[in-house]
C-alpha cells in the first residue's frame, strides 16, 4: 500500500523557473523523506525533514511539513536540465520501513 | 566511499524460470532493504533485514520468493518459479540505521517472458 501521494503527477518547465511539488500522506508519521531517481537509475536521497520540523532547506531545496494538513512540498528553485527526473516522498513511521508515494515526474527544458 | 552495488542490470527470462538477483550493501551498514518498482509507481519494500535478521517480510510473496543475508553483509533474493508478472525493477537499499536516509543501489530490471 503507498500511504505518500504526490502531486502533481507531471510537471513541465522551462530552465530557471521553479519547481513545486508536493505530497499527502494519511497516517502520523516520524520522518518524511524525498528522493529523486533519474531514468534507469536507483533513487537518491535528497533531504528527510521530522514531524518536529516545519522547514528545511538543502541548497536549491527547500522542504516544508504541515503534519496538521498531512501534507509537505518540495520547491526547486531555478531549476536546470540535470533536475529532470521523478521525484517521490516517502514516510516513515516508528518501527515500519519507508512507504513510497508514485512520483512526480519533472521535465526541465532548456 | 563505494555505493551499494546490485548484479546483475538486467536479467530476461522465461515464466517458469528461477531468478536471483544480488546485493552488496554500504560497508558498515546494518539494515538492508529490498524494493520492488514497478513502472510508473514508487518502490514497495519486499524485505527488510536488521544485520542477517529479516524484521519485515510482509510483503514478501512467501511462496515464490525467498531471501538471505549470511553473515549479515550481503544478501541474495530469489523467485522460483517466476511469473510475468515479476517483471520489475528490483532494488536494494541499505542504510546505517533502521531510520533515516537509505542508499539505493542501481537496480535489477527483470523481464519475464
Amino acid at each position: 500500500s503507498q500511504q505518500g501521494e504526490e502531486d502533481p503527477q507531471a510537471l513541465s518547465i522551462q530552465e530557471g523557473e521553479n519547481a513545486t511539488m508536493n505530497c499527502s500522506y494519511k497516517t502520523s508519521i516520524n520522518n518524511l523523506q524525498w528522493y529523486r531517481q533519474n531514468s534507469g537509475r536507483g533513487l537518491v536521497h535528497l533531504i528527510l525533514i521530522r514531524s518536529n520540523e516545519r522547514e528545511k532547506h538543502s541548497g536549491r531545496l527547500r522542504v516544508t511539513l504541515d503534519t496538521s494538513k498531512k501534507s509537505s512540498s518540495l520547491l526547486i528553485t531555478a531549476s536546470r536540465a540535470a533536475d529532470t527526473a521523478s521525484y517521490f516522498c516517502a514516510t516513515e513511521q516508528a518501527g515500519t520501513a519507508l512507504i513510497f508515494g508514485k512520483g512526480t515526474t519533472l521535465s526541465v527544458s532548456s | 566511499e563505494a555505493g551499494v552495488v546490485q548484479s546483475p542490470r538486467y536479467k530476461i527470462i522465461e515464466k517458469k524460470q528461477p531468478v536471483a538477483f544480488w546485493c552488496n550493501p554500504i560497508s558498515g551498514h546494518n539494515t538492508l532493504y529490498w524494493y520492488r518498482q514497478n513502472l510508473g509507481q514508487g518502490p514497495e519494500l519486499l524485505i527488510r533485514y536488521e544485520n542477517e535478521e529479516a524484521v519485515d517480510d510482509s510483503q514478501l510473496p512467501k511462496d515464490r520468493f525467498s531471501a538471505e543475508r549470511l553473515k549479515g553483509v550481503d544478501s541474495t533474493l530469489k523467485i522460483q518459479p517466476a511469473e510475468l508478472g515479476d517483471s520489475a525493477v528490483y532494488l536494494c537499499a541499505s542504510s546505517l540505521r533502521p531510520e533515516g536516509e537509505q542508499y539505493f543501489g542501481p537496480g535489477t530490471r527483470l523481464t519475464v517472458t
